[in-house]
């Protein structure tokens, strides 16, 4: 199975900041690689497909890079609607497997 | 709009099987499969499978091999997971989402199912 590592596991940051967060799968999976936002109570929803590709009505200060091993999730400008868990999931093979989460908090 | 409303939640005891329903709108059915996402308390997510809705054909976790079923019902747009011989470990939020969509991603998700195995 491919091996998912997503960092950090957490961060606080204020409203406005720029957030990172990184993913790298244990072998190379091209840009099979996507983001979905989690909410408690909430259906999960798609952020970034296909590594850089912006899912339809998600907001622009979203963006995604990388290819092969390495992946990047960024948050432009932080938003309080934005404070939530975040997963990275690799689709190259079955069985598809996801990255640990990054609980995103309000400093 | 798309949208998928899963069934409420179950508690089961160990040994017995759960059913859990997805019903979809606003799309084709047949030009999406449907996968089944869970997590466990304080666990991470756990892919389990999906199911074309076109030809019905099935690709299964293989940890899950044996226990679960993944049906369609074309006449009510309605996906189902069905997972046998319950564990306590099997105690988590059922999701099912469709997809592979572009890239083999998940694009819409249902609000997901507690199920609760025990004693």
């Amino acid at each position: 199975d491919i091996q998912m590592t997503q960092s950090p596991s957490s961060l606080s940051a204020s409203v406005g900041d720029r957030v990172t967060i990184t993913c790298r799968a244990s072998q190379s999976i091209s840009s099979y690689l996507h983001w979905y936002q989690w909410k408690p109570g909430k259906a999960p929803q798609l952020l970034i497909y296909a590594a850089s590709s912006l899912q339809s009505g998600v907001p622009s200060r979203f963006s995604g890079s990388g290819s092969g091993t390495d992946f990047t999730l960024t948050i432009g400008s932080l938003q309080p609607e934005d404070f939530a868990t975040y997963y990275c999931q690799q689709s190259y093979s079955t069985p598809y497997t996801f990255g640990q989460g990054t609980k995103v908090e309000i400093k | 709009q798309v949208q998928l409303v899963q069934s409420g939640a179950e508690v089961k005891k160990p040994g017995a099987s759960v059913k859990v329903s997805c019903k979809t709108s606003g799309y084709t059915f047949i030009t999406y499969g449907i996968s089944w996402v869970r997590q466990a308390p304080g666990q991470g997510l756990e892919w389990m499978g999906w199911i074309s809705a076109y030809n019905r054909n099935t690709d299964y976790a293989q940890k899950l091999q044996g226990r679960v079923t993944m049906t369609t019902d074309t006449s009510t747009s309605t996906a189902y997971m069905e997972l046998r011989s319950l564990r306590s470990d099997d105690t988590a939020v059922y999701y099912c989402a469709r997809g592979p969509a572009a890239k083999r991603s998940f694009d819409y998700w249902g609000q997901g199912t507690l199920v609760t195995v025990s004693p």
